[in-house]
């Protein structure tokens, strides 16, 4: 069964604004992943917040999460047009193997 | 140096044909997965391996037959293909079971079953 919904579907913004991605869950977790997909590629591993961790950042990435609300975002700040992907959150529960979610498509316009 | 390697890239075929996909992985990682991704973007789990044995098998039509040589390679094997077949597959790699922290993903099989 599918354990994490990206809101929203798609998010259309212009280069230098920030843009935030949600992720909601329904089970326990282990650990909650995001990753970046380019249209044609493979998935790319972006961060991992551990079940204990309420905040993470990497760069331009910023990500919270929320266990009571079983929920997550991940923001990008000064977005540049190579951004522009889908982006998936990924759910680790115990010894299930990772649950991904449909994703939010993100277009950042020059 | 691609770290998860897939072939071919595209694979056009008529319904009813045998076709494999192959991964190669030269990470080092003891385990490695095969995912469908469909048309709407929903990527799920199919098959994963460690050390060359099966561990989870998701329920998957036993038309398709994983294959693993050895640690570093998992091929995928499809009989009487569907249209319902047609999808994007995605070869993946951890370090180890313990570890499904972070996964390598290749670059993908775009499947078209005409």
């Amino acid at each position: 069964s599918q354990q994490g919904e990206e809101d929203p579907q798609a998010l259309s913004i212009q280069e230098g604004e920030n843009a935030t991605m949600n992720c909601s869950y329904k089970t326990s977790i282990n650990n909650l992943q995001w990753y970046r997909q380019n249209s044609g590629r493979g998935l790319v591993h972006l961060i991992l917040i551990r079940s204990n961790e309420r905040e993470k950042h990497s760069g331009r990435l910023r990500v919270t999460l929320d266990t009571s609300k079983k929920s997550s975002s991940l923001l990008i700040t000064a977005s540049r047009a190579a951004d522009t992907a889908s982006y998936f959150c990924a759910t680790h529960s115990g010894n299930t193997p990772l649950v991904f979610g449909k994703g939010t498509r993100l277009s950042v316009i020059a | 140096d691609t770290a998860v390697s897939q072939t071919p890239k595209y694979l056009v075929t008529q319904m009813g044909n045998d076709k494999s996909i192959k991964c190669e992985q030269n990470l080092g990682h003891d385990t490695m997965y095969w995912y469908k991704q469909d048309s709407k973007k929903f990527l799920k789990i199919m098959f994963s391996y460690n050390n060359k044995e099966l561990i989870i098998n998701e329920t998957v039509p036993n038309r398709f037959s994983p294959k693993s040589p050895d640690k570093a390679h998992l091929n995928l094997h499809i009989n009487s293909l569907e249209l319902g077949d047609s999808a994007v597959y995605f070869c993946a790699s951890s370090q180890d079971l313990r570890d499904k922290e972070t996964q390598y993903f290749g670059p993908g099989t775009r499947l078209l079953v005409l």
